[in-house]
């Protein structure tokens, strides 16, 4: 079975503040993704990772800054959360050649 | 840039009934579909996917795909009150490095 989990369930922080949310998959796949989803606007891809130091933007990655130093971590930063960034995030990866996305159970955040 | 559309809903249906959902597509190049199911506060889950025309059984649910008309759908048999969630359809990029597009989900509501 594939695995993803995602460093917290629910997160509160301040306008300002830097937040590092962590995602990690346990099957060995080349592909990882950030997505944020809201009320009425469905999943977007904020950045995506295909290799190891490897990234490329998605669809709003406005505000937003991504790590992957090890395969099986890609870590999503607010480099300084605004309330307009309450959300929830979710992270998913994928095996390279397969179309088939796997979801971590996602972070409910809350910028105060 | 694909698009996926998805009637918003709720779809209502009774306990034991045959919930149809559907889903269109913009891209005649598509070559998979895939659907997964968001409950509440959840992130989402593989149901099925598809490659070709015609149908595909799993279980309750069978997923249609017409190319010519460009359109997915998904059956769910002997709907049950645990069935009630949010089901999104979604394509693959044009390649093979980018993310899944997803349509904005149809919500199913089954009646006890």
């Amino acid at each position: 079975d594939v695995k993803v989990t995602q460093s917290s369930r629910y997160l509160v922080k301040r306008t300002g503040e830097k937040v590092f949310l962590e995602c990690v998959q346990d099957m060995d796949h080349e592909n990882m993704f950030w997505y944020r989803q809201d009320p009425g606007l469905g999943l977007r891809l904020i950045y995506f990772s295909y290799d190891v130091k490897m990234k490329e933007k998605g669809d709003i990655p406005e505000g937003y800054s991504v790590s992957r130093e090890k395969k099986e971590r890609f870590s999503l930063i607010l480099e300084s959360a605004s309330t307009n960034q309450t959300s929830m995030y979710l992270c998913a990866s994928r095996q390279g050649g397969s179309d088939t996305q796997y979801f971590g159970p996602g972070t409910r955040l809350t910028v105060l | 840039q694909k698009e996926v559309e998805q009637n918003s809903g709720p779809l209502s249906v009774p306990e034991g009934a045959i919930a149809s959902l559907n889903c269109t597509y913009s891209d005649r190049g598509s070559q998979s579909f895939f659907w997964y199911r968001q409950y509440s506060g959840k992130s989402p889950e593989l149901i099925m996917f598809i490659y070709s025309n015609g149908d595909k059984e799993d279980g309750r649910f069978t997923a249609q795909l017409n190319k010519a008309s460009q359109y997915v759908s998904l059956l769910i048999r002997d709907s049950q009150p645990s069935d009630s969630a949010t089901y999104l359809c979604a394509v693959p990029p044009d390649t093979g490095r980018r993310a899944l597009t997803f349509g904005s989900g149809t919500r199913l509501q089954v009646q006890p």
